[in-house]
């Protein structure tokens, strides 16, 4: 049973396109929804989360949409660079604990040049 | 660099071996996890440690056996696994186990069981 469920797998974006990766949970207690990057031979990283209580939140390139009723947020990326190319999960956690974190099965990202 | 050092970054282990992962973190974290990661399916929350106690153990087979012999250093002693336990094997660390707070990662130890 996966609860939190994260599409395209793999996504190929042009340099400065728009990526966009979507991600859908069933759990109505989550209440953090954090983003994590991975590149190749690190471990994830943080990059940006979000709270319920909002729809959106932007931080330089990178937005979060929350679309509380239809238990989905994305993660949009503006203006795709090549360094922007890795791993991304999504992940939802109930009391934006660190030990409650469910992440999603990843999109691996490619920004062609 | 996150502050999390695990080692060996690469292992590869016969069926009937014993080995032990390392993870270190400088971070005056007070909770320490350990997860793995297997190709194209989610990271799966193995064992979580809050100051030097296990809080929480997600059904992980005998054979994965965790350490926490301070709040810095935390440890996955392996014997007999199976070549499906191949995979990265990832530490993290946070302020504490509870509300608000980010887990920050190593770079993964990458077992391969033969």
């Amino acid at each position: 049973q996966q609860q939190v469920k994260q599409s395209p797998q793999s996504l190929i974006v042009q340099k400065g396109g728009i990526s966009i990766i979507n991600c859908a949970y069933e759990n109505t207690a989550f209440d953090y929804f954090p983003w994590y990057q991975q590149f190749p031979g690190k471990g994830p990283a943080l990059l940006i989360a979000i709270r319920p209580d909002v729809s959106e939140k932007k931080e330089g390139r990178f937005t979060i949409s929350f679309n509380k009723s239809a238990k989905q947020f994305s993660l949009h990326i503006m203006d795709s660079q090549p360094g922007d190319s890795a791993t991304y999960f999504c992940a939802a956690s109930r009391d934006s604990s660190a030990s409650k974190i469910i992440f999603g099965s990843g999109t691996r990202l490619s920004i062609r040049p | 660099e996150t502050g999390v050092t695990q080692t060996p970054r690469h292992l590869v282990m016969g069926m009937t071996n014993k080995k032990s992962l390392k993870c270190e973190q400088h971070l005056g974290h007070n909770a320490m996890y350990w997860y793995k990661q297997s190709a194209k399916k989610p990271l799966e929350l193995m064992f979580v440690y809050s100051l030097e106690e296990r809080v929480e153990n997600n059904s992980v087979p005998s054979r994965f056996s965790p350490e926490c012999p301070n709040s810095s250093h935390l440890f996955l002693h392996l014997h007999t696994l199976q070549p499906e336990d191949s995979a990265l094997y990832l530490c993290a660390s946070s302020q504490s186990h509870g509300d608000g707070t980010e887990a920050f990662f190593g770079q993964g130890t990458r077992l391969t069981v033969v």
